[in-house]
């Protein structure tokens, strides 16, 4: 079964630092991987999505992310962070691996926290 | 084009009763997906229509149901409502092409059960 995990809960920066929130994924085999945002009282928009077309993943608002597969990881970057990105983010996992499914299994998110 | 629209956004409703949400999708996608939203356990797949049937469940008890119409609107229902059921629940519709199945969610509708 096909499973991720974020670590960290809660990530703090100062506005202009990099930004690293890690992804990690169990799949049997070769996943589609997402990354959401989510803003209060919000419902979650896609930041970015890896199908194997390419490792590094460029999404939106400067936000990339990077699949190893040694690694089995999907972490999410942003070379400057802006107080516009403090948000709750989510990783997630198709449950069909590379198929596509129709259900999304989510990590349990990271609070991304920006301070001037 | 218009995003995915739920209805109602927030609701207010008393143990045991029942409640139905509504979700339009994005124009053009076929498949609608739930998912229960709450502090405690976090994003959960309630279940996924395509085409007016069910493709896939989640692990909720049977009080959760759901159906899509022809217009590929959804509608999910809880019966006998518990206290635990106070989440947010999400709506999502995927266009189902080859290649992109990236789903878009809606602002969701924020049940409360007292």
């Amino acid at each position: 079964a096909q499973s991720v995990t974020q670590l960290g809960s809660h990530v703090s920066v100062s506005e202009g630092a990099l930004v690293l929130l890690r992804c990690n994924y169990s799949s049997s085999v070769p996943p589609y991987l997402f990354w959401y945002v989510q803003y209060p009282n919000q419902g979650l928009q896609l930041l970015l999505k890896y199908t194997s077309a390419a490792t590094l993943v460029k999404g939106i608002n400067g936000f990339e992310a990077e699949f190893k597969k040694s690694e089995t990881s999907f972490h999410l970057t942003k070379p400057s962070a802006h107080m516009s990105d403090a948000a709750e983010y989510f990783c997630a996992v198709s449950d069909r691996g590379d198929q596509a499914g129709t259900a999304l299994i989510f990590g349990k998110g990271t609070t991304l926290s920006v301070s001037s | 084009k218009a995003g995915v629209t739920q209805t109602p956004r927030y609701l207010i409703k008393t143990r045991g009763q029942q409640v139905t949400l509504s979700c339009s999708p994005i124009s053009g996608h076929r498949s609608v997906s739930w998912y229960q939203q709450t502090p405690g356990q976090g994003l959960q797949f309630l279940f996924e229509y395509f085409s007016e049937t069910q493709r896939n469940k989640g692990n909720f008890p049977g009080r959760f149901s759901g159906r899509q119409f022809s217009n590929s609107r959804s509608e999910m229902n809880v019966s006998t409502l518990e206290l635990g059921d106070s989440a947010l629940y999400l709506c999502a519709s995927s266009l189902e092409l080859a290649g992109n199945y990236e789903q878009y969610f809606g602002p969701g509708t924020r049940l409360t059960v007292t």
